[in-house]
Parts: C-alpha cells; structure tokens; sequence
C-alpha cells in the first residue's frame, strides 16, 4: 500500500537557520507529492507540490525535489523565520486510490527569535 | 470568501449523543473528503464522495455516516458518541478524485467528548 514516512521528533530551531525535513515514501505507480502546512488552530494549507520524477516543488522560500530513485521529497528552506513555526505534512496520492491523501505522521517545526 | 468552511468549530459533548458536522465548498468542486486527526497530529481518510456519489469509504464504525445531498455540501453525522471519537474532523475538497489534484481543507471541528 501507499504510506509516507517522515523524520521522527519536533524540529527546534533559530531564526534564520536552514530547514530540512525528511520525506520518503512507498507507493504504487507513480504518485504525486505533496507537502501540507498546518498552523495552530487551522486547517491545512498546501504549501508545495509535485507530480512526476525531477520536478522542484517551491513556495514561500520552500523547496522540495521529487526524487524518484531514493523515493524521496524532502523539505527544505533556507532561512527560516518566526511564522514558519508549524505542523509540515508530507503526502501522496495516486491515479489508483481516488486522490486519496497519505499523510506522514507529521512534523512540528518552532522557531525561535 | 471561505473555500472550505466546517460548522461547528468546537463541538463538546457528552458520550451517547448524536451529532452532525456541516461541511460546504464554494470552489466548484466534483470531490470532497473528510478526515480525522488524532491527539497526535496523524491524519486518515475517513469518507470522499465524488459527485454525490460515495467512492472512498475507509473502515471506520458504522456509527459514522456521511451524507451529501449535492456535490457542494458534505455532512458527517455520528451516533453513540465514544471517548474514542474526540479528535478534530477535517473536510477537504479538490476538483476531482483523480491523483495528484490539491485538496483544500477546512478549519476543522475539534470534537470533545465528556
């Protein structure tokens, strides 16, 4: 089945230090990948996506690359600032599953002044 | 405008009850989802619905019962509320249930059960 695995633990930081979250992912066919942002007390917003083998993801100074030989999109920015403090949520769908969403477990980021 | 807005924002009630979350889209689209997210931040799928028709129906008890009476409009009601439902409910849409096309999500209800 389609799962998504991301780096275990919360992510402490400081202002405008560089950001890596890790993303790998099983899947059948060929998924689209996305990454999610949820900050406290609202839903989710996408924040960046991508659908085929290569192509860069980017958004808000995010970055992240669908890499189809290590199964990877890892999320990255290079200088982080106070309001990118959030929940990151990697995801896939596939053309097999009704767009269905999964999700990593999820990674909360602070950062600090 | 709200894309995707969820009514109520918090829901507290007692276990036994009945209660029902509103969920309406105004982006014109053909699918929408709903999802639950636990105390720990993980979310599933629970329901979609591609057109008023049911096409993701994940296994979750039969105490939780979708309904979509037109494609912009998708409820969830829930009998016998447990301790184990408190979570938050997110509904989601996208233009349509093929792969690869964003989901817009909700604010959520934040369910709490006494």
């Amino acid at each position: 089945g389609n799962s998504v695995t991301q780096m275990e633990g919360p992510v402490t930081l400081s202002e405008e230090a560089f950001l890596t979250i890790n993303c790998t992912y099983t899947a059948t066919g060929y998924p689209s990948l996305f990454w999610y942002v949820q900050y406290p007390g609202e839903g989710l917003q996408l924040l960046l996506k991508a659908t085929k083998a290569d192509d860069k993801g980017s958004n808000k100074g995010f970055e992240a690359t669908y890499r189809k030989e290590t199964t990877s999109f890892h999320l990255e920015k290079g200088s982080v600032q106070v309001s990118d403090s959030a929940v990151y949520f990697c995801a896939l769908s596939t053309n097999y599953g009704n767009n269905r969403l999964a999700f990593g477990k999820g990674n909360q980021v602070v950062v600090i002044p | 405008d709200t894309a995707v807005s969820q009514t109520p924002k918090y829901l507290v009630t007692q276990m036994g009850n009945d209660k029902s979350i509103k969920c309406e889209q105004n982006l014109g689209h053909d699918t929408m989802y709903w999802y639950k997210q636990d105390s720990k931040k993980f979310l599933k799928i629970m329901f979609s619905y591609n057109n008023k028709e049911l096409i993701i129906n994940e296994t979750v008890p039969n105490r939780f019962s979708p309904k979509s009476p037109d494609k912009a409009h998708l409820n969830l009601h829930i009998n016998s509320l447990e301790l184990g439902d408190s979570a938050v409910y997110f509904c989601a849409s996208s233009r349509d249930n093929l792969g690869g096309q964003p989901q817009h999500f909700g604010d959520g209800t934040r369910l709490s059960i006494l």
